[in-house]
């Protein structure tokens, strides 16, 4: 069984602090991680994969195979970046398709 | 431009009826999705399909059930209305074998 578990339901920070949002999953076999965000009123979007190692808004998120991890981080929020959170895990791949496991969901307030 | 969309954006019902949600993508794509989010559960698989006449159960597939007539459309079936069935509902579409999924706009459904 897969399972992703996002422990913070809300982190509350300040503009130009460092926000980080954690992730822990379990997986017995070779995950494939995403991050996906969902500003107020609009549809989920992919913010971030593991397997392109890229940074996007700002954000990189490290895979950690030791920790079962995949922790999004920025250094500078930015009040923009105030939005709902989801890590999500691909475990078994098939050649039809994949099914997503996603986490509680963290959402994120940047105040001024 | 190529989209998903899905209807009615806002419905309310009553318990006891029965209910469909509609899903339509543009894109092609064979595989399709639908979730329910609701607070401290994130989003959780209710049915999906790799393809034409493909159905699977996901995670809380009971009281749910979907059929898959053509590559575009994924109505979801609520074959009678509970009070607990009063969530967020997200369609989302994914190209075959691909783990990153696109998400519709989201029906919110209330269960009176």
């Amino acid at each position: 069984a897969q399972r992703v578990t996002q422990p913070e339901k809300l982190l509350s920070v300040f503009k130009g602090a460092p926000v980080e949002l954690k992730c822990n999953y379990s997986y017995s076999g070779s995950p494939e991680l995403f991050w996906y965000v969902q500003y107020s009123r609009q549809r989920l979007q992919l913010l971030l994969r593991h397997i392109s190692r890229e940074s996007i808004k700002g954000f990189t998120a490290d895979l950690n195979k030791g920790e079962t991890s995949f922790h999004l981080k920025k250094p500078f929020a930015q009040e923009e970046d105030s939005a709902m959170y989801y890590c999500a895990l691909s475990g078994a791949r098939s050649a039809a398709g994949n099914k997503l496991t996603f986490g509680g969901g963290t959402r994120v307030l940047v105040k001024p | 431009d190529a989209e998903i969309t899905q209807s009615p954006r806002h419905k309310i019902t009553e318990t006891g009826r029965q209910v469909t949600l509609a899903c339509h993508q543009t894109w092609n794509h064979n595989n399709m999705f639908w979730y329910r989010q609701d607070l401290g559960h994130g989003l959780r698989l209710i049915h999906y399909s790799y393809g034409v006449h493909d159905t699977n159960k996901g995670e809380v597939s009971d009281g749910y059930s979907v059929s898959r007539s053509n590559t575009e459309d994924l109505p979801l079936t609520l074959e009678s209305a509970a009070s607990s069935q009063t969530s967020v509902y997200f369609c989302a579409s994914s190209v075959r074998g691909s783990s990153r999924q696109f998400f519709g706009p989201g029906t919110r459904l209330t269960v009176l």
